[in-house]
């Protein structure tokens, strides 16, 4: 089955480590994304992939790093400069930029961190 | 910038009713897309339905439509014969000139039996 998978579902880690949420896509997509999502509150992207070796900041980038060295994975650290990070975070692919307007996006399964 | 608006934090709904989430967007984007998402409690984003701003007729997805009035910036959605698994968080998103969603804060929906 295509999908995309992300791993750990949960994670807890101390203040001041950086960690790493895993994102692997198997739908042959472009383009994924990752997005933080905070109780009651839409998603806010953070950053996103158009193509292998690329990656541009989103709305809220500031103390995360990411890496798209192939097509199929986009993992994101969250790093000690994040200053809030327990939040809910989901990863995204869509299957093609440029595509005109129908470019729906699938969503992982989400991996909830939380910063003790 | 795109804003997208749900008015709606919270909505109750009897089972086998029907219920309309309300969305709005301010954009000066010709071309665009609206899109909604359902996010059951277990945490993954389901998408329901897309409208394109040149699509002339209003989106339909089985119990699902989109009541879209382009000159009012409007995109709502409907849900017609709501079920108990109807309960759940509705994103609207936005999709313009930049490819990127901009998604609003969410409305949540209790059904009710």
């Amino acid at each position: 089955d295509g999908g995309i998978t992300q791993s750990p579902k949960y994670l807890f880690r101390k203040e001041g480590q950086n960690v790493t949420l895993s994102c692997e896509q198997n739908l042959n997509h472009d383009a994924m994304y990752w997005y933080r999502q905070d109780p009651g509150q839409g998603l806010r992207l953070i950053y996103y992939s158009q193509i292998v070796n690329d990656f541009q900041k989103g709305d809220i980038a500031e103390g995360y790093s990411v890496s798209r060295e192939k097509k199929e994975s986009f993992p994101l650290t969250v790093t000690s400069a994040q200053k809030n990070p327990t939040a809910f975070y989901l990863c995204a692919s869509s299957i093609e930029v440029g595509r005109a307007y129908y470019n729906e996006q699938f969503f992982g399964p989400g991996t909830r961190l939380t910063v003790l | 910038a795109q804003k997208i608006t749900q008015t709606q934090p919270g909505m109750f709904v009897q089972e086998k009713e029907a219920v309309t989430l309300d969305c709005t967007y301010d954009t000066s984007d010709q071309s665009y897309g609206l899109f909604w998402y359902k996010q059951p409690s277990s945490g993954e984003m389901i998408f329901l339905i897309y409208q394109g701003s040149y699509d002339e007729q209003n989106a339909t997805e089985g119990r699902y439509s989109l009541n879209f009035q382009k000159a009012r910036k409007s995109a709502n959605l409907v849900i017609s014969a709501s079920q108990l698994g109807d309960s759940a968080m509705y994103f609207c998103a936005f999709q313009g000139g930049s490819e990127k969603l901009v998604f609003g804060k969410g409305t949540k929906l209790t059904v009710n039996p």
